[in-house]
Protein backbone atom coordinates (compact mmCIF):
# COMPACT_ATOMS: atom_id res chain seq x y z
CA UNK A 1 0.00 0.00 0.00
CA UNK A 2 0.90 3.49 -0.31
CA UNK A 3 2.20 5.60 2.31
CA UNK A 4 4.35 8.77 3.05
CA UNK A 5 5.95 8.56 6.55
CA UNK A 6 6.98 11.61 8.92
CA UNK A 7 8.98 11.54 11.86
CA UNK A 8 6.03 11.97 14.33
CA UNK A 9 8.39 12.78 17.00
CA UNK A 10 8.42 16.58 17.36
CA UNK A 11 11.77 18.20 16.47
CA UNK A 12 13.30 19.99 18.88
CA UNK A 13 15.94 22.50 18.48
CA UNK A 14 17.56 25.48 19.62
CA UNK A 15 16.97 29.25 17.38
CA UNK A 16 19.46 29.97 14.55
CA UNK A 17 20.29 25.90 14.02
CA UNK A 18 19.42 24.00 10.98
CA UNK A 19 16.13 22.42 11.16
CA UNK A 20 15.92 19.18 8.67
CA UNK A 21 12.28 17.68 8.80
CA UNK A 22 12.30 13.84 6.82
CA UNK A 23 9.67 12.59 3.97
CA UNK A 24 9.65 9.07 3.19
CA UNK A 25 7.33 7.74 0.58
CA UNK A 26 6.58 4.16 -0.46
CA UNK A 27 4.62 3.05 -3.36
CA UNK A 28 4.57 5.91 -4.77
CA UNK A 29 6.20 7.49 -8.61
CA UNK A 30 5.07 11.13 -7.52
CA UNK A 31 5.51 13.67 -10.36
CA UNK A 32 5.44 16.51 -7.71
CA UNK A 33 6.38 16.68 -3.71
CA UNK A 34 5.20 19.63 -1.74
CA UNK A 35 6.01 20.73 1.58
CA UNK A 36 3.04 22.15 4.03
CA UNK A 37 3.19 24.34 7.21
CA UNK A 38 0.25 23.72 9.78
CA UNK A 39 -0.28 25.93 12.30
CA UNK A 40 -2.67 24.40 15.95
CA UNK A 41 -6.59 24.72 14.27
CA UNK A 42 -5.58 26.39 11.47
CA UNK A 43 -5.48 25.35 7.50
CA UNK A 44 -2.28 24.27 5.87
CA UNK A 45 -0.22 26.33 4.18
CA UNK A 46 1.69 25.92 1.02
CA UNK A 47 5.61 26.04 1.82
CA UNK A 48 7.52 24.80 -1.43
CA UNK A 49 6.77 22.59 -4.61
CA UNK A 50 9.17 20.46 -6.13
CA UNK A 51 9.34 18.41 -9.40
CA UNK A 52 10.59 14.66 -9.81
CA UNK A 53 13.25 15.95 -12.05
CA UNK A 54 14.68 18.83 -9.78
CA UNK A 55 16.91 17.19 -7.01
CA UNK A 56 16.49 20.59 -5.07
CA UNK A 57 14.81 23.71 -4.98
CA UNK A 58 14.93 27.14 -2.16
CA UNK A 59 13.06 29.85 -0.95
CA UNK A 60 14.16 32.11 1.69
CA UNK A 61 15.47 29.92 4.46
CA UNK A 62 13.87 27.20 2.85
CA UNK A 63 15.58 24.12 1.08
CA UNK A 64 14.20 21.01 0.03
CA UNK A 65 15.28 18.38 -1.33
CA UNK A 66 13.98 15.06 -3.73
CA UNK A 67 15.72 11.62 -4.19
CA UNK A 68 13.29 9.23 -5.99
CA UNK A 69 16.06 6.60 -5.81
CA UNK A 70 16.17 6.55 -2.08
CA UNK A 71 12.19 7.84 -2.19
CA UNK A 72 13.07 10.47 0.16
CA UNK A 73 12.46 14.07 0.96
CA UNK A 74 14.51 16.14 3.22
CA UNK A 75 12.86 19.86 4.34
CA UNK A 76 15.66 22.37 5.65
CA UNK A 77 15.04 25.56 7.68
CA UNK A 78 18.41 27.35 8.22
CA UNK A 79 19.08 29.65 11.06
CA UNK A 80 15.39 28.57 13.05
CA UNK A 81 12.79 30.63 14.58
CA UNK A 82 10.60 30.69 17.44
CA UNK A 83 8.15 31.83 14.69
CA UNK A 84 9.03 28.83 12.75
CA UNK A 85 7.60 26.49 15.60
CA UNK A 86 4.87 24.85 13.58
CA UNK A 87 3.91 21.42 12.35
CA UNK A 88 6.03 20.88 8.55
CA UNK A 89 3.47 18.08 6.52
CA UNK A 90 4.88 16.55 3.23
CA UNK A 91 2.39 15.84 0.44
CA UNK A 92 2.44 13.71 -2.99
CA UNK A 93 0.76 14.18 -5.98
CA UNK A 94 0.37 10.73 -7.44
CA UNK A 95 -1.65 8.94 -10.26
CA UNK A 96 -4.99 9.27 -8.49
CA UNK A 97 -4.40 13.12 -9.18
CA UNK A 98 -5.05 13.50 -5.51
CA UNK A 99 -2.81 15.41 -2.78
CA UNK A 100 -2.38 12.96 -0.35
CA UNK A 101 -0.07 13.90 2.92
CA UNK A 102 2.20 12.64 5.68
CA UNK A 103 1.10 12.80 8.84
CA UNK A 104 3.46 15.93 9.99
CA UNK A 105 6.48 16.31 11.95
CA UNK A 106 6.50 19.08 14.79
CA UNK A 107 8.95 21.51 15.13
CA UNK A 108 10.27 23.35 18.25
CA UNK A 109 12.07 26.25 17.79
CA UNK A 110 13.78 26.86 21.66
CA UNK A 111 15.28 30.62 22.50
CA UNK B 1 -1.52 33.92 -2.92
CA UNK B 2 -4.95 33.10 -3.69
CA UNK B 3 -7.37 33.11 -0.73
CA UNK B 4 -10.00 30.73 0.80
CA UNK B 5 -12.35 31.81 3.33
CA UNK B 6 -14.12 28.75 5.33
CA UNK B 7 -17.19 29.68 7.89
CA UNK B 8 -18.18 28.90 10.26
CA UNK B 9 -14.78 28.50 11.88
CA UNK B 10 -16.38 26.80 14.95
CA UNK B 11 -19.57 25.03 15.52
CA UNK B 12 -21.35 22.64 18.52
CA UNK B 13 -24.45 20.98 17.42
CA UNK B 14 -26.41 18.63 19.29
CA UNK B 15 -26.70 14.62 18.20
CA UNK B 16 -28.60 14.06 14.91
CA UNK B 17 -28.61 17.60 13.59
CA UNK B 18 -27.14 19.12 10.42
CA UNK B 19 -24.62 21.41 9.93
CA UNK B 20 -23.04 23.44 6.77
CA UNK B 21 -19.93 24.23 6.19
CA UNK B 22 -19.31 26.81 3.48
CA UNK B 23 -15.74 27.49 1.53
CA UNK B 24 -15.51 29.93 -0.49
CA UNK B 25 -12.38 31.19 -3.03
CA UNK B 26 -12.18 35.21 -2.58
CA UNK B 27 -10.16 36.17 -5.09
CA UNK B 28 -10.43 33.36 -7.91
CA UNK B 29 -12.42 31.32 -9.40
CA UNK B 30 -12.44 27.02 -8.51
CA UNK B 31 -13.97 25.02 -10.34
CA UNK B 32 -12.70 22.26 -8.12
CA UNK B 33 -12.49 22.23 -4.17
CA UNK B 34 -11.13 19.61 -1.79
CA UNK B 35 -12.41 18.53 1.05
CA UNK B 36 -10.43 17.40 4.38
CA UNK B 37 -10.71 15.85 7.39
CA UNK B 38 -8.44 15.96 10.27
CA UNK B 39 -8.56 14.49 13.82
CA UNK B 40 -6.24 15.15 16.35
CA UNK B 41 -2.39 14.96 15.54
CA UNK B 42 -3.38 12.93 12.59
CA UNK B 43 -2.65 13.52 8.80
CA UNK B 44 -5.43 15.21 6.59
CA UNK B 45 -6.99 12.45 4.98
CA UNK B 46 -9.08 13.29 1.37
CA UNK B 47 -13.41 13.17 1.90
CA UNK B 48 -14.06 14.62 -1.74
CA UNK B 49 -13.70 16.33 -4.25
CA UNK B 50 -16.22 19.17 -5.37
CA UNK B 51 -16.51 19.51 -9.26
CA UNK B 52 -18.83 22.65 -10.13
CA UNK B 53 -21.57 21.80 -12.04
CA UNK B 54 -21.37 18.12 -11.26
CA UNK B 55 -21.54 15.69 -8.84
CA UNK B 56 -18.67 15.39 -5.90
CA UNK B 57 -16.29 12.36 -6.26
CA UNK B 58 -15.85 10.91 -2.99
CA UNK B 59 -13.47 8.66 -1.41
CA UNK B 60 -13.71 5.04 -0.57
CA UNK B 61 -15.11 4.79 3.17
CA UNK B 62 -16.74 8.32 2.82
CA UNK B 63 -20.46 8.24 2.83
CA UNK B 64 -21.67 10.44 0.00
CA UNK B 65 -25.08 10.59 1.87
CA UNK B 66 -24.14 11.77 4.97
CA UNK B 67 -21.74 14.42 4.05
CA UNK B 68 -23.43 15.96 1.11
CA UNK B 69 -20.97 18.77 -0.87
CA UNK B 70 -22.32 21.01 -3.67
CA UNK B 71 -20.34 23.23 -5.54
CA UNK B 72 -23.14 25.61 -7.13
CA UNK B 73 -20.74 28.33 -8.22
CA UNK B 74 -16.90 28.77 -9.26
CA UNK B 75 -16.13 30.00 -5.95
CA UNK B 76 -18.45 28.24 -3.69
CA UNK B 77 -18.60 24.77 -2.09
CA UNK B 78 -20.47 23.64 0.47
CA UNK B 79 -20.27 20.63 3.03
CA UNK B 80 -23.60 19.57 5.15
CA UNK B 81 -22.63 16.48 7.88
CA UNK B 82 -26.45 15.47 7.97
CA UNK B 83 -27.72 13.84 11.18
CA UNK B 84 -24.24 14.29 12.95
CA UNK B 85 -22.92 12.01 15.45
CA UNK B 86 -20.44 12.78 18.37
CA UNK B 87 -17.88 10.66 16.06
CA UNK B 88 -17.99 13.28 12.95
CA UNK B 89 -16.82 15.49 15.49
CA UNK B 90 -13.28 16.80 13.79
CA UNK B 91 -11.46 19.56 11.94
CA UNK B 92 -13.01 20.08 8.53
CA UNK B 93 -10.86 21.60 6.34
CA UNK B 94 -11.53 22.89 2.37
CA UNK B 95 -9.24 23.61 -0.46
CA UNK B 96 -8.58 24.93 -3.67
CA UNK B 97 -5.91 24.28 -6.44
CA UNK B 98 -4.09 27.35 -7.53
CA UNK B 99 -4.81 27.14 -11.43
CA UNK B 100 -1.97 25.06 -12.51
CA UNK B 101 -3.86 22.02 -14.63
CA UNK B 102 -2.21 19.55 -12.25
CA UNK B 103 0.33 19.19 -9.49
CA UNK B 104 -0.24 22.46 -8.21
CA UNK B 105 0.08 23.75 -4.49
CA UNK B 106 -3.65 23.91 -2.86
CA UNK B 107 -4.55 26.92 -1.00
CA UNK B 108 -6.66 25.83 2.17
CA UNK B 109 -9.18 27.63 3.97
CA UNK B 110 -8.83 28.13 8.30
CA UNK B 111 -10.81 25.16 8.62
CA UNK B 112 -14.01 24.20 10.54
CA UNK B 113 -13.99 22.54 14.26
CA UNK B 114 -17.07 20.47 14.48
CA UNK B 115 -17.85 19.33 18.07
CA UNK B 116 -20.97 17.25 17.70
CA UNK B 117 -22.45 16.70 21.40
Amino acid sequence: SQKIEQNSEALNIQEGKTATLTCNYTNYSPAYLQWYRQDPGRGPVFLLLIRENEKEKRKERLKVTFDTTLKQSLFHITASQPADSATYLCALYGTASKLTFGTGTRLQVTL
Amino acid sequence: GAVVSQHPSWVICKSGTSVKIECRSLDFQATTMFWYRQFPKQSLMLMATSNEGSKATYEQGVEKDKFLINHASLTLSTLTVTSAHPEDSSFYICSAPSGRAWGGELFFGEGSRLTVL
